[in-house]
């Protein structure tokens, strides 16, 4: 069974600080991986994927990548109110179908 | 540009009824992938579109099919519905060309609310 593991939180950060946001996979041909946000009530949006290992920025974002040890997380920087969300991780191999973590609750303290 | 679009956006029906919810993709794109969210839960996958042929599937029984049509957009059709069936369905497109350099970006409609009671 392919799995998609995160910890469901609440994760409490003070606004300001950086997030991080952490989630490990089970099947080893999972080439590329996915951080969605989603708030409450809303359909899921993508906010950066990664394929290579390493650290990817976009903007207040950083994702990063270890095929080896199977591990994805994602960093918010300069965390903001409005980045209280619920934070899905996913992963995909080349068969298309994409699976998803049950997400992680992400409160950001004013 | 417009993007991914859903309809109905809420649906009551009651055990043992038939339902069809519908998704048209973004702009541009051509394979539609369909999700079962549950409350709490992250998206199931349930099964995949692509030149009007199920591509993937997921582990769902058969009373959930879908349909594409040459316009790409899509149909899902639960069967026999069930109080389990309850969730929030989600459509979400993607362009198949891109799945060869593995970035299979998808994105997601608004979702179809479904209460099955």
């Amino acid at each position: 069974q392919k799995e998609v593991e995160q910890n469901s939180g609440p994760l409490s950060v003070p606004e300001g600080a950086i997030a991080s946001l952490n989630c490990t996979y089970s099947d080893r041909g999972s080439q590329s991986f996915f951080w969605y946000r989603q708030y409450s009530g809303k359909s899921p949006e993508l906010i950066m994927f990664i394929y290579s290992n390493g650290d990817k920025e976009d903007g207040r974002f950083t994702a990063q990548l270890n095929k080896a040890s199977q591990y994805v997380s994602l960093l918010i920087r300069d965390s903001q109110p409005s980045d209280s969300a619920t934070y899905l991780c996913a992963a995909s191999n080349r068969d298309d179908k994409i699976i998803f973590g049950k997400g992680t609750r992400l409160h950001i303290l004013p | 540009d417009a993007g991914v679009t859903q309809s109905p956006t809420h649906l009551i029906k009651t055990r043992g009824q038939q339902v069809t919810l519908r998704c048209s993709p973004k702009s541009g794109h051509d394979t539609v992938s369909w999700y079962q969210q549950a409350l709490g839960q992250g998206p199931q996958f349930i099964f995949q579109y692509y030149e009007e042929e199920e591509r993937q599937r997921g582990n769902f029984p058969d009373r959930f099919s879908g349909h594409q049509f040459p316009n790409y957009s899509s149909e899902l059709n639960v069967n026999a519905l069930l109080l389990g069936d309850s969730a929030l369905y989600l459509c979400a497109s993607s362009l198949a060309e891109t799945s060869a350099i593995v970035n299979n970006e998808q994105f997601f409609g608004p979702g179809t609310r479904l209460t099955v009671l």
